[in-house]
């Protein structure tokens, strides 16, 4: 597609149910990020693919999250036993990864655990 | 540690009045420094980066590796900059971090 993906666009789901929430990146980026954006906590890194290297999972919240990227193309990423604090939106972006290029973002996936 | 700072989460100024959004970071290798903006409804996107030196709809950011700082400016604002500014460093592994981000807005 002509830019990033993600789906669904609005989750809601009720506390302790896990959920998955989907990114197609641009094709050929091979860098792929997940944040997170909460009112009035800005955009939280989470984790972060780069081709074929181990993924740098440092900004993941807890062992309930979970992230992996299928053929260094689409990623999942995976929230287990889903909490109330976890609502918010769950942003997916991609680069080319090499020089300073910049990341281009997908809508997000607005999560309301409930 | 990386680390980026904006220290304002809300800027207000009026319409024509110069504009001032902070960025400080920390980062010990060399930085590539970025503005990214999301207006209201719409996605995150690129506004400017310090490699380029450009000016894009009128704002600059200038870094200042002395004071680690990378403020984006504009000396005139107008009602449409209203929107959420973020600042981001990329390291040398091409991870990507964001700033609390600063949200601007321009009164008529």
């Amino acid at each position: 597609g002509a830019g990033v993906s993600q789906s669904p666009s609005n989750k809601v789901t009720e506390k302790g149910k896990d959920v998955e929430l989907r990114c197609d990146p641009i094709s050929g980026h091979t860098a792929l990020y997940w944040y997170r954006q909460s009112l009035g906590q800005g955009l939280e890194f989470l984790i972060y693919f780069q081709g074929n290297s181990a993924p740098d999972k440092s900004g993941l919240p807890s062992d309930r999250f979970s992230a992996e990227r299928t053929g260094g193309s689409v990623s999942t990423l995976t929230i287990q036993r889903t909490q109330q604090e976890d609502s918010a939106v769950y942003l997916c972006a991609s680069s080319l990864g090499l020089g300073p290029t910049e990341a281009f973002f997908g809508q997000g996936t607005r999560l309301t655990v409930v | 540690a990386q680390r980026v700072t904006q220290p304002e989460k809300l800027l207000s100024v009026f319409k024509g009045a110069p504009v001032e959004l902070k960025c400080n970071y920390s980062y010990s290798g060399s930085p590539e420094l970025f503005w990214y903006v999301q207006y209201s409804r719409q996605r995150l996107q690129l506004l400017l980066r310090h490699i380029s030196r450009e000016s894009i709809k009128g704002f600059t950011a200038d870094l200042n590796k002395g004071e680690t700082s990378f403020h984006l400016k504009k000396p005139f604002a107008q009602e449409e900059d209203s929107a959420m500014y973020y600042c981001a460093l990329r390291t040398g592994g091409f991870k990507t971090i964001f700033g609390a981000g600063t949200r601007l807005f321009v009164k008529a």
